[in-house]
């Protein structure tokens, strides 16, 4: 068990670029979940799979967002045409069930000029 | 909907002092509840979880906290903080199985400084 592994840890892009981060969750766990991080707040729910299927999305994914797990191991999440308001860290997380703990990796800061 | 609020944005403590970090959570139905501790530029750490059952949960490092359903609480206490603890603590509500999003909900967090 190698944790939740995230790639990359910092990205900076500019304005309108696409970008893309991946999450390898842990190799047993079946949910996944991306959540956005903004300086002093805490993490806000973004997207959860289970396996393959994107079962839930925030109000907060927009239009420019799309993330995927296409075979039910990692996943990526891409933002096209970011926006300076989508600096944040991006973390992952996965969990066995609902109800367990869920383990967080360390994140993608993501900063755009 | 569910919602947490962590009233204290930020706590000092002395080391070998006590802490409580309070948590208080709005969710029509039973909830899980969780801390997470975060270091600066890292992911989350959980250091404890309540499901069901006994209402004082312990945790890792010496935390453990309390499920209060009549007060909506669910707060953190450590006996003696230890320098290593300075961190930013964050509260988070789930929902049970059997209804509602899947999604943790977290509070806003609060910054612990210990004083030497």
């Amino acid at each position: 068990d190698t944790g939740v592994s995230q790639n990359p840890r910092h990205k900076i892009t500019k304005r309108g670029q696409n970008v893309t981060f991946r999450c390898d969750p842990i190799s047993e766990h079946n949910r996944l979940y991306w959540y956005r991080q903004t300086l002093g707040q805490g993490p806000e729910f973004l997207t959860y799979f289970q396996n393959e299927a994107q079962l839930e999305k925030s109000r907060l994914l927009s239009d420019r967002f799309s993330a995927e797990r296409p075979k039910g191991s990692f996943s990526t999440l891409e933002i096209q045409r970011t926006e300076q308001g989508d600096s944040a860290m991006y973390l992952c997380a996965s969990s066995l069930d609902r109800g367990g703990g869920y383990t967080f990796g360390s994140g993608t800061r993501l900063t755009v000029v | 909907a569910q919602s947490v609020t962590q009233p204290d944005i930020h706590i000092t403590v002395s080391e070998g002092a006590s802490l409580e970090l309070r948590c208080n959570y709005s969710y029509g139905a039973t909830p899980y509840l969780f801390w997470y501790v975060q270091s600066p530029g890292q992911g989350l750490q959980l250091l404890l979880k309540y499901f069901s059952g006994d209402t004082l949960v312990q945790g890792i490092k010496g935390f453990e906290a309390e499920f209060k359903r009549s007060q909506s609480s669910f707060n953190l206490r450590k006996p003696s903080v230890h320098w290593s603890d300075a961190a930013e603590y964050f509260c988070a509500v789930g929902a049970h199985s059997g209804g509602g999003a899947d999604g943790l909900t977290f509070g806003k967090g609060t910054h612990l400084i210990i004083q030497p």
